[in-house]
């Protein structure tokens, strides 16, 4: 198993535009989280998935976001309409439940730079 | 609601001094915590976890002792090396705050030869 892995690793897009970002987890994992972390900062929860559904959503995802993991299995994240404060690492993590401590297993990261 | 509240850094040390980072934290329930580093051009691993009270998780010479009467998980290891620079993330995972864990603002460690 070659662990999480996110597609692009960097972005750089104009404001206005919309990114879709990709997140493979680690195969027999069925959590799947996103995060967002800005600089000096630890990583902001986004999101969860436990296999396909969205179980839990943060307030700072706002309507401009939205995520899927159709099947359970690989996941995206999809900006509409980018504004500069949506400048960020996005990171992608996953876990497999094991009944405490939920371990978490994280991919490299996306960066997204909106001029 | 749940927060983790880490010591600032920067921390600068020589090779083989001794590191402590505090690490406090409020959580509702009975949570989890972990220890994460993030090395220079890498993504965030865990680097250990205790999960009930008086637990001590360790790793690579680490260790963090959960404290439930003090709320507090301080990273410590004995002799460090150039090779632990990085950024050190605390965290907790509550299972009655929801399925996010919750990780303090990370502190940066300078390790010089």
């Amino acid at each position: 198993d070659t662990g999480v892995s996110q597609d692009p690793r960097h972005k750089i897009t104009k404001r206005g535009q919309n990114v879709t970002f990709r997140c493979d987890p680690i195969s027999e994992h069925n959590r799947l989280y996103w995060y967002r972390q800005t600089l000096g900062q630890g990583p902001e929860f986004l999101t969860y998935f436990q296999n396909e559904a969205q179980l839990e959503k943060s307030r700072l995802l706002s309507d401009r976001f939205s995520a899927e993991r159709p099947k359970g299995s690989f996941s995206t994240l999809e900006i509409q309409r980018t504004e500069q404060g949506d400048s960020a690492m996005y990171l992608c993590a996953s876990s497999s439940f094991r009944g405490t401590g939920d371990e978490q297993y994280f991919g490299p990261g996306t960066r997204l730079t909106v001029t | 609601g749940n927060s983790v509240t880490q010591m600032e850094g920067p921390v600068t040390l020589s090779e083989e001094a001794f590191l402590t980072i505090n690490c406090t934290y409020t959580a509702t329930g009975y949570p989890s915590l972990f220890w994460y580093v993030q090395y220079p051009g890498e993504g965030l691993q865990l680097l250990l976890k205790a999960t009930k009270a008086d637990d001590k998780g360790s790793n690579k010479g680490f260790e963090a002792t959960y404290r439930k009467e003090t709320t507090s998980f301080h990273l410590e290891k004995g002799s460090v090396q150039v090779s632990d620079s990085a950024v050190y993330f605390c965290a907790l995972s509550d299972p009655t705050g929801g399925f996010k864990t919750i990780f303090g603002a990370g502190t940066r460690l300078f390790v010089k030869a």
